[in-house]
């Protein structure tokens, strides 16, 4: 099946520092992928949906200027948490579309922990 | 995309058959119903979708109901590994923002030995 990878697996940062998550589809295309939060206890929340060569696609309330996304290839997208609080600290989850299909592939997911 | 109810706890002893349940009763005629799993602090696993017929494959089966209000996820010979949050999710099969995934709450299948 198509694999999807994120990078780093687990990152601390002081408050107040940004920091910067790899997606990246390692066998196949991806033209879209999405970014995905998630709180202890909760369900995903869905926070973009970013497209190739494209500006990102925010949900209500996520805010584009804290999270910024860059989808620069077929093959990689990045999630950056600038300006990172405690309350950024969450479990954030990507995935991609397989390009010509419509199945999300999701990747491991990033475990961020702002102090 | 049409919501989904599924119960939030469910046991199911291991070796026996894990039936997970999931009404939606909203859901158009061109929505598909999704499966995915989510093991505990990993990413979501992709499971089964359907339309209309029952789906099989290597992991589990897929029963929807005549009318499409209702379907459950069977997992044949659950193990101490299916222990996951699984979630039923509906939507079209199409492009656009249509590609996007709710996840509602979805069901902790826990399997004791």
């Amino acid at each position: 099946g198509a694999v999807v990878s994120q990078h780093p697996s687990r990152v601390i940062c002081k408050s107040g520092t940004s920091v910067k998550i790899e997606c990246r589809s390692l066998d196949f295309q991806a033209t879209t992928m999405f970014w995905y939060r998630q709180f202890p206890k909760q369900s995903l929340m869905l926070m973009a949906t970013s497209n190739e060569g494209s500006k990102a696609t925010y949900e209500q309330g996520v805010e584009k200027d804290k999270f910024l996304i860059n989808h620069a290839s077929l093959t990689l997208s990045t999630l950056t948490v600038t300006s990172a609080h405690p309350e950024d600290s969450s479990f954030y989850i990507c995935s991609a579309i397989l390009q010509g299909s419509y199945e999300q592939y999701f990747g491991p997911g990033t475990r961020l922990t702002v102090t | 995309d049409a919501k989904t109810t599924q119960p939030p706890s469910m046991d199911c002893a291991e070796g026996r058959a894990a039936n997970l349940p999931c009404n939606h009763s909203t859901i158009s005629g061109n929505e598909y119903v999704y499966w995915y799993r989510q093991i505990h602090s990993q990413g979501p696993q992709y499971i089964i979708h359907g339309l209309k017929n029952n789906e099989t494959n290597e992991m589990a089966s897929l029963i929807i109901t005549e009318d499409r209000k209702s379907s459950t996820l069977i997992l044949p010979h659950a193990t101490l590994r299916d222990t996951a949050v699984y979630y039923c999710i509906v939507r079209v099969a199409s492009g656009g923002s249509n590609y996007k995934l709710t996840f509602g709450k979805g069901t902790l299948l826990t399997v004791n030995p």
